[in-house]
């Protein structure tokens, strides 16, 4: 298996940009997961999807951001419009079964840079 | 509830051991352990699970104390290929996991 693949892998962009962030899961996997990570905040968990549906959005910053999941094998995240502040590594990561009990596995992660 | 994790670094020399350690205020199903090296994404190393089953890498060791909340992480005859950013999880009734702000181990030939 190729393990998580995210796309792009480098974004910059200038604020007030549309960015989406594309994210292909482990086939098989049923849990699929959106962080993002910086230097002061750490690595939080901003949406989790189980079987396409999203199961708990509480980490999300704000209405900028939304995340969808229309199959298995597919999920975006979309900030819209884009601040510098949301500059970070965002990572996607799939596991198969419940998250408390079982790996996750992370894609490469998207680096993004609002101007 | 982001757990704490100490020490926020240490230095090792090729072969010498440490000890990272997690702990929560909250009630733990389980503390998952993963690895980042700069500039890639985190690694999984190991799950502990409350009851006392664990998953994960065979050369890596760690303990969970249900009790008190509290993980260990012990690394062992370090190797260089050890250094890295290390990461506790940790797994509540809410089902998805928490993870603290990471120990940075480098370890020096």
């Amino acid at each position: 298996d190729a393990g998580v693949i995210q796309s792009p892998r480098h974004e910059v962009t200038e604020m007030g940009q549309e960015v989406t962030l594309r994210c292909k899961p482990i086939s098989g996997h049923d849990y699929l997961f959106w962080y993002r990570q910086t230097m002061m905040r750490g690595l939080e968990l901003l949406i989790y999807f189980n079987n396409n549906v999203p199961i708990d959005d509480s980490g999300m910053p704000e209405d900028r951001f939304s995340a969808k999941m229309p199959n298995a094998s597919f999920s975006t995240l979309k900030i819209q419009p884009s601040e510098p502040r949301d500059s970070a590594v965002y990572f996607c990561a799939s596991s198969a079964g419940f998250p408390s009990y079982n790996e996750q596995f992370f894609g490469p992660g998207t680096r993004l840079t609002v101007l | 509830q982001q757990p704490v994790q100490s020490p926020q670094a240490v230095i090792l020399r090729e072969g010498e051991d440490a000890v990272i350690n997690c702990s929560s205020s909250k009630a733990l199903y389980s503390v998952h352990w993963y690895r980042q090296k700069h500039g890639e994404a985190p690694v999984f190393l190991m799950i502990l699970l409350k009851g006392g089953e664990q998953k994960g890498h065979d050369k890596i060791s760690a303990s969970f104390n249900e009790k008190k909340q509290q993980s260990s992480l012990y690394l062992t005859a370090s190797q260089l290929s050890y250094s890295g950013t290390y990461f506790c999880g940790t797994g509540t009734n809410d089902y998805k996991l928490s993870f603290g702000a990471g120990t940075t181990v480098t370890v020096r030939a």
